[in-house]
């Protein structure tokens, strides 16, 4: 299975408004709504940031949103702070009944 | 809150097993929908699931790519799960990590980093 197509980088200023796109198959990001986001800071585990496309676990800011259309999920940071500079992983059930991960997406706040 | 935690050798011999154990605190491992799973990240990488199993035990999955070299059991009355990778390469070197499977993966334990080398 080909590992979904995240941005390398993105970068924003504090303040500002990103967005991360994950760019998969009708397999997988287009076939079901089991997309899921994570943070990731450096030698730390991830973290879950949405679940179901569009749905935060209790406790995670409302600034990270998440959001789909066809085979590509996204998922937007408003408010950007210094905090977000992190690596970001998008996920997504597939037809085969296995996961799979994006390649991932390092923010940068300038 | 749930815990995970992972624990096993840092070192393991190229052509031998890797074997790791998740511990699970603070929680129940017993639960519809629940799986769990583990995940590894080579050095400098990005994530690469390996695979996940049914609190029963009854329902395994695995990433195609691995599915001959692994295997994942559970153990509810020890509340823990294992890993087994056999035939290892360098190529296995990475941080492995276990998590709960629901609606995504939380938690995650803290990470195990296991090194491949003779």
């Amino acid at each position: 299975q080909s590992a979904l197509t995240q941005p390398a980088s993105v970068s924003g200023s504090p303040g500002q408004s990103i967005t991360i796109s994950c760019t998969g198959t009708s397999s997988d990001v287009g076939g079901y709504n089991y997309v899921s986001w994570y943070q990731q800071h450096p030698g730390k585990a991830p973290k879950l940031l949405i679940y179901d496309v569009t749905n935060r676990p209790s406790g995670i800011s409302n600034r990270f949103s998440g959001s789909k259309s066809a085979n590509t999920a996204s998922l937007t940071i408003s408010g950007l702070q210094a905090e977000d500079e992190a690596d970001y992983y998008c996920s997504s059930f597939t037809a085969s009944t296995t996961y799979v991960f994006g390649t991932g997406t390092t923010v940068t706040v300038l | 809150q749930l815990q995970l935690q992972g624990s096993g050798p840092g070192l393991v011999k190229p052509s031998e097993t890797l074997s790791l154990t998740c511990v699970v605190s603070g929680g129940s491992m017993i639960g519809s929908n629940y799986h769990w799973g583990w995940v590894r990240q080579p050095p400098g990488k990005g994530l690469e699931w390996i695979g996940c199993i049914y609190y029963t035990g009854s329902i395994t999955y695995y990433n195609p790519s691995l599915k001959s070299r692994v295997t994942i059991s559970v153990d509810t009355s020890k509340k823990q799960f294992s890993l087994k990778v056999s035939s290892v390469t360098a190529a296995d070197t990475a941080v492995y990590y276990c998590a709960k499977m629901t609606t995504g993966f939380d938690p995650w334990g803290q990470g195990t980093l296991v090194t491949v080398s003779s």
